[in-house]
């Protein structure tokens, strides 16, 4: 089945900065989502995207997935972007989201 | 509008008992899901109902039951606890299959 990996693991930042998250995916995929689980454990939705460029505020995400691959870009980091940010991608049959592990984003000020 | 509703928050079982995690979704949506996150790692689908009346195993099925009682609610049974299940549980909801998914705040499970 299809296999997600994310990197890097963990990313350490000070407040201001900008960082790019990575998702690779084994085999072509129909969609992909990216979410944020802050420090409550709540999974908050950023970008279903399949292919293409989104932007919302200070995140955006790009996906090509003819290279299987998608990015996670976060400009003018602030502490409440710490947390844990998954990229999912829908199995062939469209009936279940497969999770990479994740990257530990944490946010100093 | 809620959104995904879970119930309870928190639980504490011994091993052998049992217990229903309860979920309500109010976006009219016709799929719905049940994951568990285990520490260090991403989400992993244990069932899940296309539509009302259908339910259907995922990735971890075992030691779990489910049922989808109307389009709104969809519990997820654990006839006898084992330490094991100590997870996090979250229940998701879509308007269709393979479309977006929209999660729930989560119940995490402690079996001693």
């Amino acid at each position: 089945g299809i296999q997600v990996e994310q990197s890097p693991p963990d990313l350490i930042l000070q407040e201001g900065a900008n960082s790019t998250l990575r998702c690779n995916f084994s085999d072509s995929v129909n969609n992909l989502q990216w979410f944020h689980q802050n420090p409550w454990g709540q999974l908050i939705n950023l970008f279903y995207i399949p292919s293409g460029t989104k932007q919302n505020g200070r995140l955006s995400a790009t996906t090509v997935a003819t290279e299987r691959y998608s990015l996670l870009y976060i400009s003018s980091s602030q502490t409440t972007d710490s947390g844990v940010y998954f990229c999912a991608a829908y199995n062939q049959a469209g009936t279940a989201l497969i999770f990479g592990k994740g990257t530990t984003l944490s946010v100093s000020s | 509008n809620a959104g995904v509703t879970q119930t309870p928050k928190f639980q504490v079982l011994k091993t052998g008992q049992s217990m229903t995690l309860q979920c309500a979704q109010d976006m009219n949506h016709n799929s719905m899901y049940w994951y568990r996150q285990d520490p260090g790692m991403g989400l992993r689908l244990i069932y899940y109902s296309a539509s009302e009346g259908t339910t259907d195993k995922g990735e971890v099925p075992n030691g779990y039951n489910v049922s989808r009682l109307n389009k709104r609610e969809f519990s997820l049974r654990l006839e006898s606890a084992a330490p094991s299940q100590t997870s996090v549980y979250f229940c998701a909801t879509t308007r269709g299959l393979g479309e977006t998914q929209y999660f729930g705040p989560g119940t995490r499970l402690l079996v001693l």
